[in-house]
This record gives structure tokens, sequence and C-alpha cells, in this order.
């Protein structure tokens, strides 16, 4: 089946930091979508790509879809302690289809 | 815009009884639903697609008489486990998707503990 390779597991950043983590396929996908989850709580979308070398902002967050359609990163800049969170990239096929996980990023933020 | 809610947020209860999770779209309509669980540091485990109206199809290695799913609306699934055993402790999600649109919402997550 599909799989996501999501790296790094784990980073410990200084607060004010920029932080980068990607993404990689062994198969294409239409949709890349980035995800933050805080303990106790279901994932909250940040990011949907959906064109291949799409670069799209949403404040801090960047993230972009692979020319290859294979991959994505995301990048957080100016760290601050809220971010601390586990980041899930997720691809999808189409339309209403399963989408698929990384195993995570778990970010630790120390101020 | 975009919520999804899902009830209780935590349940415990004991071996051999059922427990029923509502999961709801609050401001959209759902056409899919998606049924995850997580276990603790781990990522989302796909257990089930639900399309309104019609059979929720199940992955493999999950039991589709234990882990009943309902789609009976485009707001509302539910996801009835069935003899709940104390391995069936977990934190499951939900996740709604309209059919128009290609992002997935999750809902907040319920806590089950078996005892």
């Amino acid at each position: 089946g599909q799989q996501l390779n999501q790296s790094p597991q784990s980073m410990f950043i200084q607060e004010g930091e920029d932080v980068s983590m990607n993404c990689t396929s062994s198969s294409i996908f239409n949709t890349w979508l980035w995800y933050k989850q805080d303990p106790g709580e279901g994932p909250v979308l940040l990011i949907a790509l959906y064109k291949a070398g799409e670069l799209t902002s949403n404040g801090r967050l960047t993230a972009q879809f692979g020319i290859t359609r294979k991959d994505s990163f995301l990048n957080i800049s100016a760290s601050i302690p809220s971010d601390v969170g586990i980041y899930f990239c997720a691809g999808q096929d189409s339309g209403n289809t399963p989408l698929v996980f990384g195993k995570g990023t778990r970010l630790s933020v120390i101020a | 815009g975009a919520v999804v809610s899902q009830h209780p947020s935590w349940v415990i209860c004991k071996s051999g009884t059922s427990v029923k999770i509502e999961c709801r779209s609050l401001d959209f309509q759902a056409t899919t639903m998606f049924w995850y669980r997580q276990f603790p540091k781990q990522s989302l485990m796909l257990m089930a697609t639900s399309n309104e109206g019609s059979k929720a199809t199940y992955e493999q290695g999950v039991e589709k008489d234990k882990f009943l799913i309902n789609h009976a609306s485009l707001t509302l699934s539910t996801l009835t486990v069935t003899s709940a055993h104390p391995e069936d402790s977990s934190f499951y999600i939900c996740s709604a998707q309209a059919g128009y649109l290609y992002e997935q919402y999750f809902g907040p997550g319920t806590r089950l503990t078996v005892t």
C-alpha cells in the first residue's frame, strides 16, 4: 500500500528558530495536506496543496507540493511555544478517498 | 466554518458492553466520513470509510461486526464498538469531507477506556 515517510520524527528547537519537515512518498498524490495535533485533540488542518509545484503560506507556515507529486515540505518560521505539537503530512489521491498519513513530527520548542 | 464535533469526548465502559460514538459535521454536509483510531505516540490508522446512505468500507483487519458504522444522514455518522474489550481502548477520531472539497476536517476525538 501507499506509505509516506515523514522526517524528522522529532525536533527540539529554540524559540525563534525556523523549522523544516518533509514527507516523501513512493507513489503520486494529487493533494498534500499538513495537519497539527495537540495532545488529546483531533488534527487541525494547517495547509492544503492541490497543484504540483504549489507554494502556499499560512502566517508563519509555508508548505510546498513537490513537482514530482511525491513529496512535500512544511516550514515554520520564528517558532513560538504554541507551535509545540505533532505535525502530520497526509496525501490524498482524489475526491473523497482516504488520507494516507505520515508518522508525524513531534516538535518541542524551548523558550 | 468546517467544524466537526464528536460525542462523547471520553468514555469509560466495562468489558463486554457496547459504546456508541457520534460524529457530526456542524456547518457543512459531509457525503463522506472517515473513522480512525490512534494509539499513543502513533499516527492515525484508518478504520473505515463511510458514505451517506451506503454501507461502510472497512480497512483490512478491522472487524465490521465489532465496529458498526452508520452514516444515516449528511451530518451524522456513528461508530459503535460492540462487546468492548480492554484492547479496544484507544483514541477514536472521525473526519468529514464534503463532496466538492478536498479537505478533510477532523473531530476532536473520543478517548475510550474499557475496564
